[in-house]
C-alpha cells in the first residue's frame, strides 16, 4: 500500500542542525511532489512548502525560507527536510505529505517529532 | 501564517449535521477551485477529505461534502458519528505569489 514513513524523534540543542528523512513506497515517487507540513504544539497546521520529485526543485512558503531545505534521494524514494539554526519555537511535529492534487494531500507520513531544548 | 479563518469549535448530535466555514479571500479561495479539507485525530496526521472543493478521494464516506461560495468555502458532516470529533483544517492555494495557507483549524465536538 502506498505509505511514507518518516524517521524518528529528535532532540537538539538551540542552534544545531537535524535532517529529517520520508521514505516513500507502494507508488511511483516521481509522480507526486512530497510537501512539509509543521504543527507546533497545541496549534494547527503551517504548510512549509513541496519539493518537485521530477526535476528536485524546491518551493518555500515565505515564513519557511532561509533555515530550512527541501532535497531528495530518487535511488530510495526519500525526502529529506533540512533544519539549521535551530531554535526553541521550532519545536514541533513535521509531517511530509505526498500531493493528490493542487493544495490536497492525500498520503501522510506519521510525522517526526522535534525538541529544540538546552 | 493563516489567512483562512474558520470558527474555532462546532458541534453537533450524533446523526445530525455540522458545517464548517472557512473564510478567505478573493484572492485564494474566491479565485480558484482549490480548496481541500482535511481532519485530523489527536496525535495522528491528518486525513485528506474533500480536495477540489467538493471532489472526495476514495474510502471517504459522502457523509463528508464540500462546497464553495464567493470566498468562503464549507465543509458538511451529515449523519454525524462520535469517530467524526477531530480537529478540521481548510487549505487553499493562493496563487503564485502567496502559494497557499491551512485554515487556523476547527474542532468538532459530537454531543
Amino acid at each position: 500500500q502506498m505509505q511514507l514513513v518518516q524517521s524518528g524523534s529528535e532532540l537538539k540543542n538551540p542552534g544545531a542542525s537535524v535532517k529529517l528523512s520520508c521514505k516513500a513506497s507502494g507508488y511511483t515517487f516521481s509522480n507526486h511532489a512530497i510537501h512539509w507540513v509543521r504543527q507546533a504544539p497545541g496549534q494547527g497546521l503551517e504548510w512549509m512548502g513541496w519539493v518537485n520529485t521530477n526535476t528536485g526543485t524546491p518551493t518555500y512558503v515565505r515564513d519557511f525560507r532561509g533555515r530550512f531545505v527541501f532535497s531528495l534521494d530518487t535511488s530510495v524514494n526519500t525526502g529529506y527536510l533540512q533544519i539549521s539554526s535551530l531554535q526553541a519555537d521550532d519545536t514541533a511535529v513535521y509531517y511530509c505529505a505526498r500531493q493528490l492534487a493542487t493544495m490536497s494531500y492525500d498520503v501522510w507520513g506519521q510525522g517526526t517529532v522535534v525538541t529544540v531544548s538546552s | 501564517q493563516s489567512a483562512l479563518t474558520q470558527p474555532p469549535s462546532a458541534s453537533g448530535s450524533l446523526g445530525q449535521s455540522v458545517t464548517i466555514s472557512c473564510s478567505g479571500s478573493s484572492s485564494d479561495v474566491g479565485a480558484y477551485m482549490y480548496v481541500s479539507w482535511y481532519q485530523q485525530h489527536p496525535a495522528k496526521a491528518p486525513k485528506l477529505l474533500i480536495y477540489d472543493v467538493s471532489k472526495r478521494p476514495s474510502g471517504v464516506p459522502d457523509r463528508f461534502s464540500g462546497s464553495k461560495s464567493g470566498n468562503t468555502a464549507s465543509l458538511t458532516v451529515s449523519g454525524l458519528q462520535a469517530d467524526d470529533e477531530a480537529d478540521y483544517y481548510c487549505a487553499s492555494y493562493a496563487g503564485s505569489k502567496n502559494l497557499g495557507f491551512f485554515g487556523s483549524g476547527t474542532k468538532v465536538t459530537v454531543l
